[in-house]
């Protein structure tokens, strides 16, 4: 009954560094994505993977690359953190289909701080 | 491609009153709609969804939205918000791929 996991739920960065963000779901879903929450700019897509092993752009891709390691997991990395991607940041997952069913379901966030 | 706006990024109200949140899109192509609620700390929860048929749709929590085709929009409304529907509300949309776009997000604020 898990849904989508992510991990960690806080983190706090030095400008430069780098990380990888994970994300599991087990409901056996195709797609998988990630977003960032910033206040008055809603969530943005960052990246998202239709299927295992393919991972498209989002609206903000820039700074980020993921992985879809396999059906369950989608990471995302930051391989040099800067301060502008202080933000949550969200995982997601849906069913199969053409969109007719679409049906996010959201992990908990990843509260990350870059100084 | 496809784009949703929601024009008030506060909705200050007192309990037991009604409440519209406003959402308009653009798109080319037909859309499905979706409403998203999101409570302090937590991710985003399905409020309901637009795909075809009936242009009213009901939610949980009372909430229902209403797909207008021709003037873009898809409007949340409650006829009566308790102070526990103070939370953040999202619109969001999919048209011919499988992205979804989000709106910037309504905060509901609901006094006593």
């Amino acid at each position: 009954n898990a849904g989508v996991t992510q991990t960690p739920k806080f983190q706090v960065l030095k400008t430069g560094q780098s990380m990888t963000l994970q994300c599991a779901q087990d409901m056996n879903h195709n797609s998988m994505y990630w977003y960032r929450q910033d206040p008055g700019m809603g969530l943005r897509l960052i990246y998202y993977s239709a299927s295992e092993g393919t991972t498209d752009k989002g609206e903000v891709p820039n700074g980020y690359n993921v992985s879809r390691l396999n059906k369950r997991e989608f990471s995302l990395r930051l391989e040099s953190a800067a301060p502008s991607q202080t933000s949550v940041y969200f995982c997601a997952s849906s069913g199969t289909g053409t969109g007719a069913e679409e049906k996010l379901f959201f992990g908990s966030g990843t509260q990350l701080s870059v100084l | 491609a496809q784009s949703v706006t929601q024009l008030d990024s506060q909705v200050p109200v007192f309990e037991e009153a009604p409440v519209e949140l406003r959402c308009n899109y653009s798109s080319s192509v037909s859309v499905y709609l979706f409403w998203y609620v999101q409570y302090p700390n937590q991710g985003l929860q399905l409020l309901l969804k637009y795909l075809s048929g009936s242009t009213l749709v009901k939610g949980i929590n009372g909430f229902e939205a209403e797909f207008n085709k021709s003037q873009t929009s898809f409007h949340l409304r409650k006829p009566s918000v308790h102070i526990s529907d103070t939370a953040e509300y999202f619109c969001a949309v999919i048209g011919n791929t499988d992205k979804l776009i989000f709106g910037t997000g309504t905060r509901l604020q609901v006094f006593p």
